[in-house]
């Protein structure tokens, strides 16, 4: 199993730039979702869905856009990048039952210029 | 919202024991996790307490107060390798938002 993988690792784009950022995992978990982390703020939710065709905003939506049609692939769209879209961005996903532990992908680093 | 709250940093010694506490809002629980992050990766599964008590694992164990909204993990016999940040989690009411506290970034100094 690959687990949870994203793709690119890193990325620097242009304000106004849009771009997906992909997520796959091979474990059928039917929960995935994508956060963004920022020095000294944690982890903070941006989408997330229970399942393909199913949906969620989180904390931090605006600027994201998300899709799910199959439960493999959860790709994170940003419409026109900004310089406070500068983070690290992390997909995880789970299974919705048990312990719901997340496994996390490696991350993506994007930098907005 | 939720609100998670940890130290911001913490210093122990190799060998030593370091308890790092969570503090949460007690309504809509429904689970309390603990996640450690290396820099620059990303977070892994520690522990996670659904009941009061104390769950062991290792050298690990976490402690879970429902009424107190607290927690803590107690690392035993550190080791270097143990530098890293830690992250309580708690989820929403429907266990679909997790939300995260800030994380405790714990440096072992030999």
């Amino acid at each position: 199993n690959a687990g949870v993988t994203q793709t690119p690792k890193f990325q620097v784009l242009k304000t106004g730039q849009s771009m997906t950022l992909q997520c796959a995992q091979d474990m059928n978990h039917e929960y995935m979702s994508w956060y963004r982390q920022d020095p000294g703020m944690g982890l903070r939710l941006i989408h997330y869905s229970v399942g393909a065709g199913i949906t969620d905003q989180g904390e931090v939506p605006n600027g994201y856009n998300v899709s799910r049609s199959t439960t493999e692939d959860f790709p994170l769209r940003l419409l026109s990048a900004a310089p406070s879209q500068t983070s690290v961005y992390f997909c995880a996903s789970r299974t919705g039952t048990g312990t719901h532990e997340q496994f996390f992908g490696p991350g993506t680093r994007l930098t907005v210029l | 919202g939720q609100n998670i709250d940890q130290p911001t940093e913490m210093t122990a010694t190799e060998g030593a024991i370091v308890q790092i506490n969570c503090t949460y809002q007690t309504s809509g629980f429904n689970g309390l996790f603990w996640y450690q992050q290396h820099a620059g990766e990303a977070p892994t599964f520690l522990s996670y307490n659904v009941l009061d008590g104390l769950e062991e694992k290792g050298r690990f164990s976490s402690f879970l107060s429902r009424s107190k909204g607290y927690s803590y993990l107690l690392l035993k016999e550190l080791q270097m390798k143990d530098s890293a940040s830690y992250l309580c989690a708690n989820p929403d009411n429907y266990g679909q938002n997790f939300v995260f506290g800030p994380g405790t970034r714990l440096s072992v100094l030999p």
